[in-house]
């Protein structure tokens, strides 16, 4: 079946600093990759999204590369802000097996420090 | 900004207690979905709503688990009996998915919104 695996977490950076975290996957059909960000308290909120191999999505500075040949959907931004701390799931959706089910990674929770 | 309504925002009931949630999706949002987030999980689905009908319930537990969507816009989720191990964050989402049937080619996930969950907690 499908399924995302994020790198271990937490991550604990100082502000300024470069953030990766990474996400891949296993999927049966065409999968659509997803980042979500949950900070402290709030719901769950579409970050960025690619649905083909070689998009790129961004948002608010983050990015993150649909790479099927390394089955990966690595997060990146360039200088994390102390309002970045939150948890980030990675997700897909595969259209070849699934009505528009998101299956989500198991989270990495992200803590910036001034 | 339309919103995915849910409540209660927070429950705590003891074990052997039916418990429900409700949901509230976007107007016009005919796909309705019900997650379950344990505490350090990414969340899991439990089922799925097309309007009205459910297209897919596969993980849902049916012996003590129900959901209901009568007239194709909000929603109920029910436990009976609640277990301890049920303690989560019950999470509604809504989409404009346009579904015809699994992989039939390019379909939509616009306008895909979480609420902001139920916290139950069995004791």
């Amino acid at each position: 079946g499908d399924s995302v695996t994020q790198m271990e977490g937490p991550v604990t950076l100082s502000e300024e600093a470069f953030l990766t975290i990474n996400c891949t996957y296993t999927a049966t059909g065409y999968p659509s990759l997803f980042w979500y960000v949950q900070y402290p308290g709030e719901g769950l909120q579409l970050l960025l999204k690619a649905t083909k191999a070689d998009d790129k999505g961004s948002n608010k500075g983050f990015e993150a590369t649909y790479r099927k040949e390394t089955t990966s959907f690595h997060l990146e931004k360039g200088s994390v802000q102390v309002s970045d701390s939150a948890v980030y799931f990675c997700a897909l959706s595969d259209r070849g097996t699934s009505y528009g089910k998101l299956t989500f990674g198991q989270g990495t929770i992200l803590t910036v420090h001034p | 900004e339309a919103e995915v309504a849910q409540s209660p925002r927070y429950k705590i009931t003891e074990k052997s207690q039916a418990v429900a949630f409700w949901c509230d999706p976007i107007s016009g949002h005919a796909t309705l979905y019900w997650y379950r987030q344990i505490l350090g999980q990414g969340p899991e689905l439990l089922v799925q709503f097309q309007d009205e009908s459910v297209v897919d319930d596969s993980q849902l537990p049916k012996d003590r688990f129900s959901a209901e969507r009568l007239k194709g816009v909000d929603s109920t989720l029910k436990i009976q009996p609640a277990e301890l191990g049920d303690s989560a964050v019950y999470l509604c989402a809504s989409s404009l998915a346009e579904i015809v049937r699994v992989g039939a080619g390019p379909w939509r996930l616009d306008g895909y919104t979480f609420g902001s969950g139920t916290r139950l907690t069995v004791v």
